[in-house]
């Protein structure tokens, strides 16, 4: 009944420590995807996967790491957090068909690197 | 770099009124086209999907497709203020998705 959750949902960590938030989803969606929203960025694309085993980037992963090994679980690491990584993280999943590629998100993380 | 536009905004409507958001896009490709609501501290919520030319409606919302012209919108009718939020426009053309920067609808009663 949850569909999507994140975890946690506030972080704050400092400068050059890792950190990993999580996403879980309940609705066996084949694909997963990690956003962030910065003001004045709007929804950025991360990381996404299309199944367990396979992911691929986006168009800002530098700093990033994703893993999923299983098909509910999408973990977002940030090797070494930087100031510049401060933002809401948003997880997202969709169902398997091209040609109704409906995105529903998960609540968000919100994180603050000192 | 697939790009998605959207009006500036804020945008400032009457209690009542028909409240209207564009969107246009670059992809030629794209084929699948969403609008989503998102209140101020909340995640992005999905309120209409649209994949072929024309409107679409349900309940108050209307989605209008121009894929000749790479042009979506989106009419609010009889706005409400719990309509007071940012809109985005996303766009799609094989698993991910495209987001305009949104546009920020303010419902004045």
């Amino acid at each position: 009944d949850a569909g999507i959750t994140q975890s946690p949902r506030y972080k704050i960590t400092e400068t050059g420590r890792q950190v990993t938030l999580m996403c879980h989803q309940t609705w066996s969606h084949s694909y997963m995807f990690w956003y962030r929203q910065d003001l004045g960025h709007g929804l950025r694309l991360i990381y996404y996967s299309a199944a367990a085993d396979i992911t691929d980037k986006g168009e800002v992963s530098d700093g990033y790491v994703v893993s999923r090994s299983k098909t509910e679980n999408f973990p977002l690491t940030l090797e070494s957090a930087t100031r510049s990584q401060t933002s809401v993280y948003f997880c997202a999943s969709s169902p398997t068909s091209v040609n109704y590629n409906e995105q529903f998100f998960g609540p968000g993380t919100r994180l603050t690197v000192l | 770099q697939k790009e998605v536009e959207q009006n500036s905004g804020p945008l400032s409507v009457p209690e009542g009124a028909i409240a209207s958001l564009n969107c246009t896009y670059s992809d030629r490709g794209s084929q699948s086209f969403f609008w989503y609501r998102q209140y101020s501290g909340k995640s992005p919520e999905l309120i209409m999907s649209i994949y072929s030319n024309g409107d679409k409606e349900d309940g108050r919302f209307t989605a209008q497709l121009n894929k000749a012209s790479q042009y979506v919108s989106l009419l609010i009718r009889d706005s409400q203020p719990s309509d007071s939020a940012t809109y985005l426009c996303a766009v799609g053309g094989d698993y991910k998705l495209s987001f305009g920067a949104g546009t920020t609808v303010t419902v004045r009663a």
